[in-house]
């Protein structure tokens, strides 16, 4: 079955820096990556997705780029503020099912 | 309230007993998701359900779990015989048919003793 691995599990960053968080698939029939983010005890929001059919998305600060032959996606974020420390998963999908497989997730702090 | 709800949201419970949580989608969202998250991991799916139908269950999901969704709007999620391990974030999310986005609700936070 599909499985998703994530990285780093912690990311510790300044203020203003980029943060980059990875991961890879392993079912080639994945088509649909989204990315949530969850502050501490509230439920898992939706910041940026993006399909197969795509290669880039970007979302002011925030964007995501997929490999498909490589079967990895990244989220980057740029210019980190405080309000961005929260645990980011990200998770795959394939069209034969609507289950989101989730990353074991990344806790990001930003410094001020 | 226009979001994704479920009660309780917090449940304290003895080894063997029966516990059931509900979840109230957004409505018109006829997709409705049950994921089960432990402290430190992603959420993990067990089941969904398009309108009323269960579409699929994850084989992890042991006979002591059920869930259904009788009228096609609200859904129940059963855990019969409490085991110490069931103790987790019970997470429902929401979705239309046909989009990407799962909205997902505040969670029902099992405590098993």
């Amino acid at each position: 079955g599909e499985n998703v691995e994530q990285h780093p599990s912690t990311l510790s960053v300044q203020e203003g820096d980029s943060a980059v968080i990875k991961c890879t698939y392993s079912d080639s029939a994945s088509n649909y990556f989204p990315w949530y983010k969850q502050e501490l005890g509230k439920r898992p929001q939706l910041i940026i997705d993006i399909r197969s059919n795509v290669g880039e998305k970007k979302d002011q600060r925030i964007a995501v780029t997929l490999n498909k032959t490589a079967k990895h996606f990244s989220l980057h974020i740029t210019e980190t503020q405080p309000e961005d420390s929260a645990v980011y998963f990200c998770a795959g999908r394939m069209d034969s099912s609507y289950k989101l497989i989730f990353g074991s997730g990344t806790r990001l702090l930003v410094r001020p | 309230d226009t979001g994704v709800s479920q009660d309780p949201r917090h449940k304290i419970t003895k080894r063997g007993q029966n516990v059931t949580f509900r979840c109230d989608p957004i409505s018109e969202h006829n997709r409705l998701y049950w994921y089960r998250q432990t402290l430190g991991q992603g959420p993990e799916f067990l089941t969904y359900f398009q309108n009323e139908a269960q579409l699929e269950k994850s084989r992890l999901l042991s006979d002591r779990f059920s869930a259904e969704r009788p009228k096609g709007s609200f859904s129940t999620l059963e855990i019969q015989r409490t085991e110490q391990g069931d103790s987790a974030m019970y997470l429902c999310a929401s979705s239309l048919a046909g989009g990407n986005e799962q909205f997902f609700g505040p969670g029902t936070r099992l405590t098993v003793l």
